[in-house]
């Protein structure tokens, strides 16, 4: 079974700090996304990192993928109240493949921006 | 532009009541489409997948099932619900060979009473 693992489960922080997330895995995955949710709605795609060691930046938000492939990461600088919600993180195997296509989803990281 | 609805937004329903949850994508074709289910606003668990027209894959044995009427729309059924069946249901599309992101619709919130 090939898991996602997302560290913090739970965070809380003050508007203005920074901070990062993590999805680990102990499998190679071809591609990683980031999802953010907020209640009552589904999760809204932030990003989509394919390759080893990529950086993808969105406004205050950075992403990267590891140089294996098997972990990524979310900075969130300055963090708003707007940015509170439930990271997630969803990979595609690497040995999966065709168009019967099935991502294995972190169970997230909860953040909480107060302002 | 690609877009997916699905509805009811929220659903009350009776212990050993029927269910019919509906999901159609807009703007693309052939997609593969999805049922997740996410408990306590965590982690998702596919329930089914569909590839093409009348073809469904179950993920875990349960009280529900799937159909795939039509290219582009996807029906959550069950002829008697349980308790246990109560929560945020989402449907999600993707196209198999141009990447591998997942979109995902606005959700249905299920209470079984």
């Amino acid at each position: 079974t090939q898991l996602l693992e997302q560290s913090p489960q739970f965070l809380s922080i003050q508007e203005g700090e920074n901070l990062t997330v993590y999805c680990n895995s102990s499998s190679v995955f071809s591609s990683l996304q980031w999802y953010r949710q907020e209640p009552g709605e589904g999760p809204v795609l932030l990003v989509t990192v394919v390759t080893g060691g990529e950086v993808k930046k969105l406004k205050r938000l950075t992403f990267q993928f590891g140089d294996a492939r098997k972990d990524s990461s979310l900075h969130i600088t300055a963090a708003q109240p707007g940015d509170t919600g439930l990271y997630l993180c969803a990979g595609a195997p690497a040995n999966s493949g065709g168009s019967n296509y099935k991502l294995t989803f972190g169970k997230g990281t909860l953040l909480t921006v107060n302002p | 532009s690609q877009t997916i609805h699905q509805w009811p937004a929220t659903l009350v329903q009776p212990v050993g009541s029927p269910l019919s949850l509906e999901c159609t994508v807009e703007g693309t074709s052939n997609p593969n489409l999805y049922w997740y289910r996410q408990a306590a606003g965590r982690g998702l668990q596919l329930l089914f997948y569909s590839v093409g027209i009348g073809q469904i894959s179950s993920e875990v044995p349960q009280n529900l099932s799937a159909s795939r009427p039509q290219d582009r729309q996807f029906i959550l059924s069950s002829k008697k619900l349980l308790l246990s069946d109560s929560g945020f249901y989402l449907c999600a599309w993707n196209i198999g060979l141009s990447g591998n992101t997942i979109y995902f619709g606005e959700g249905s919130w299920l209470t079984v009473v």
